[in-house]
């Protein structure tokens, strides 16, 4: 089992629909969790951070997390087209290191 | 104007050269990172530093070198060692451990 796992997709969606991204991780003492944006040719970006289990809200951008599954998943409302890029789930394990998903392609189709 | 500065952002070496990539940070941060991504693949540890004279080896270690004489400055060095050099690379900084990292734009290396 992959230590962080991701769909890789490509996921498509509709602009102005709500785009679902999942990730699930296998260290259940696992206490920190990123949401990092890569568009093509270009570094991560770091866009939501959540450490407590329920929900995180910043914009259009919901994060959400529960630790009993061991699944955080994030939200994007009202896509938009620059809103394509892969999405890289992240979560620190172990010692203090950051381990990354394989990441999620993700279209919006105008 | 706070952030992480990597150089050159292309880079191209003959297989056999040691090469070195360099990273700075001006955010005041104490952690600093290396990864390394291929294509379609999510990023790999090579090395990270938790502070000024220390430094652990990540996942895929074998065939770089860092060293982190200042709390601004984490250089990589590829060396010859590395099978498989020709990849972008990653340098990351957190305030410490368990928060946030902030990447630098990346360099991309091509040895042929």
């Amino acid at each position: 089992q992959k230590e962080v796992e991701q769909n890789s997709g490509p996921l498509s969606v509709p602009e102005g629909a709500i785009a679902s991204l999942n990730c699930t991780y296998s260290d259940r003492g696992s206490q920190s969790f990123f949401w990092y944006r890569q568009y093509s040719g270009k570094s991560p970006e770091l866009i939501m951070s959540i450490y407590s289990n329920g929900d995180k809200e910043d914009g259009r951008f919901t994060a959400q997390l529960n630790k009993a599954s061991q699944y955080v998943s994030l939200l994007i409302r009202d896509s938009q087209p620059s809103d394509s890029a892969t999405y890289l789930c992240a979560v620190i394990q172990g010692a203090q290191k950051l381990v990354f998903g394989q990441g999620t392609r993700l279209t919006i189709n105008p | 104007d706070g952030g992480i500065t990597q150089s050159p952002k292309y880079l191209f070496r003959k297989e056999g050269q040691n090469v070195t990539l360099s990273c700075e940070q001006n955010l005041n941060h104490d952690a600093m990172y290396w990864y390394r991504q291929d294509p379609g693949q999510g990023l790999r540890l090579i090395y990270y530093s938790q502070i000024v004279n220390d430094f652990q080896k990540g996942d895929i270690a074998e065939g770089y070198s860092v060293s982190r004489e200042k709390k601004e400055s984490f250089p990589l060095t590829v060396t010859s060692a590395q099978k498989n050099p020709t990849a972008f690379y990653l340098c990351a900084s957190s305030l410490q451990g368990l928060y946030e990292q902030y990447f630098g734009p990346g360099t991309r290396l091509t040895v042929t």
